[in-house]
C-alpha cells in the first residue's frame, strides 16, 4: 500500500496565531496532494489542490491568504492556517495522489484536529 | 454542481446481518464512483470503485453496482463482521478530474 502521515494529529492554539500542518507521503512521491476540511457530521470538503513546485489551486470560497499551502517537495505539503480564529476549528485531512499503474489513487492521512481558543 | 447523498447513520447491526448503505449522486457526464472506509484512528482507505455504468466494484465481501438509471451506488455486504465497524463514505470524481466529492459518511457499528 501507500502511507500518508500528518503532523500534528491534534493542535490547540490561541486566536490570532498561525498553525502549520504537515502532510507527508512516506513511501511514494506525489506531485499532487489535496487538502480537505471536515466539520462534525458533515462530508469532507475539498479546500485546495497542492501541486509540487507551483501554486496551489483553491476551491471557490476558500481564502488563499488565510490557508497557505506549500508543496516544496514530492513528499511534503504543508497547510498553514494564518491568524486562526475559533471558526477555523475543524478536522483537516490531506491526501496524496499516487500515479501510475492501472489508475491514479488518492491515499489519505489520518487527519489533524485543530482547536482555536 | 456535483453532489453525493448517502444514508444517514449511525447504523447498528448484529454480526452476520445483511448490510445496505444507500448512496445517490448528482453529476454531469459520467463520473467515477467510490466507497471509502475510515477505521478508528486511521485515514480514509479506498474500499471499492466503479468507473462506468453497470460496473460492479467489490472488495472484502463488499459490493456496489454503478446504476446510471437511478444515479445510485449502494454499498452491500451479505454478512457483516465486528471488524467492519467504521465510517463509510461514498464519493465521486468527474471524468478526467482527480477531485473527489464526498457524501457525509455513515457510521456503522456491528455488535457481536
Amino acid at each position: 500500500g501507500a502511507v500518508v502521515s500528518q503532523h500534528p494529529s491534534w493542535v490547540i492554539c490561541k486566536s490570532g496565531t498561525s498553525v502549520k500542518i504537515e502532510c507527508r507521503s512516506l513511501d511514494f512521491q506525489a506531485t499532487t496532494m489535496f487538502w480537505y476540511r471536515q466539520f462534525p457530521k458533515q462530508s469532507l470538503m475539498l479546500m485546495a489542490t497542492s501541486n509540487e513546485g507551483s501554486k496551489a489551486t483553491y476551491e471557490q470560497g476558500v481564502e488563499k491568504d488565510k490557508f497557505l499551502i506549500n508543496h516544496a517537495s514530492l513528499t511534503l505539503s504543508t497547510l498553514t492556517v494564518t491568524s486562526a480564529h475559533p471558526e477555523d476549528s475543524s478536522f483537516y485531512i490531506c491526501s496524496a495522489l499516487k500515479s501510475g499503474g492501472a489508475y491514479n489513487e488518492q491515499f489519505f492521512g489520518p487527519g489533524t484536529r485543530l482547536t482555536v481558543l | 454542481g456535483n453532489s453525493v447523498t448517502q444514508m444517514e447513520g449511525p447504523v447498528t447491526l448484529s454480526e452476520e446481518a445483511f448490510l445496505t448503505i444507500n448512496c445517490t449522486y448528482t453529476a454531469t457526464g459520467y463520473p467515477s464512483l467510490f466507497w471509502y472506509v475510515q477505521y478508528p484512528g486511521e485515514g480514509l482507505q479506498l474500499l471499492l470503485k466503479a468507473t462506468k455504468a453497470d460496473d460492479k466494484g467489490s472488495n472484502k465481501g463488499f459490493e456496489a453496482t454503478y446504476r446510471k438509471e437511478t444515479t445510485s451506488f449502494h454499498l452491500e455486504k451479505g454478512s457483516v463482521q465486528v471488524s467492519d465497524s467504521a465510517v463509510y463514505f461514498c464519493a465521486l470524481s468527474e471524468q478526467g478530474n482527480e477531485k473527489l466529492t464526498f457524501g457525509t459518511g455513515t457510521r456503522l457499528t456491528i455488535i457481536p
